[in-house]
């Protein structure tokens, strides 16, 4: 059973920068993963913020971006603002007989 | 626009088969690399992933749901439909649908589905 790890929270101050990570228990991820990043709210559907690693959305802030980092997909916010308080979901794919495999979420506090 | 609206029932009972509907507007389900997936999250618990059906019929399941699951579309009525058999009181959850076009970009507001004697 594949599992795709994220920290379970972390905390940022206003206008400060924080990092995200994703990690496969299949090992490193990389580009063919196709990682993709949510941000959801309470009592919303989520919404997409990155897709194929580092590609943005016509309505993603330009604070969020994504890349590869030490072998984990990662999304950092860079001057985080109030409104960034939220769960943030990274989902994998691993082929078609596997499909894809959701991480089970960062909670963001901006504290 | 793009949209997508998921319908179904609000309360199954266990053992009986629940069925999905996901209607899509402002694209077609015949577009080229196109796909609708299916997803769901128990109340207070993360997201997890189900199905996806491409354009080309190209079809996906979850490895620890496959054997309850079965995705197909109806190109003409821009439908997806999904069926989930044996439904348990673990399968509480609300269910979304998404488009995967540049990513999973854009998603339905959910449907609750209670799984409930």
């Amino acid at each position: 059973q594949t599992v795709v790890t994220q920290e379970p929270s972390l905390t940022v101050s206003p206008g400060g920068t924080v990092t995200l990570t994703c990690a496969s228990s299949t090992g490193a991820v990389t580009s063919g993963y196709y990682p993709n990043w949510f941000q959801q709210k309470p009592g919303q559907a989520p919404r997409a913020l990155i897709y194929s690693t580092s590609n943005k959305h016509s309505w993603t802030p330009a604070r969020f971006s994504g890349s590869l980092l030490g072998g984990k997909a990662a999304l950092t916010l860079s001057g985080v603002q109030p409104e960034d308080e939220a769960e943030y979901y990274c989902l994998l794919y691993y082929g078609g007989a596997q499909g894809w495999v959701f991480g089970g979420g960062t909670k963001l506090t901006v504290l | 626009q793009v949209t997508l609206k998921e319908s179904g029932p609000v309360l199954v009972k266990p053992t009986e088969t629940l069925t999905l509907t996901c209607t899509v507007s402002g694209f077609s389900l015949s577009n080229a690399r196109m796909g609708v997936s299916w997803i769901r999250q128990p109340p207070g618990k993360a997201l997890e992933w189900l199905a996806h059906i491409f354009s080309n019929d190209e079809k996906s399941y979850s490895t620890s749901l496959k054997s309850r699951l079965t995705i197909s579309k109806d190109t003409s009525k821009s439908q997806v439909v999904l069926t989930m058999t044996n439904m348990d009181p673990v399968d509480t959850a609300t269910y979304y649908c998404a488009r995967i076009g540049s990513g999973f970009d854009y998603w339905g507001q959910g449907t609750l589905v209670t799984v409930s004697s």
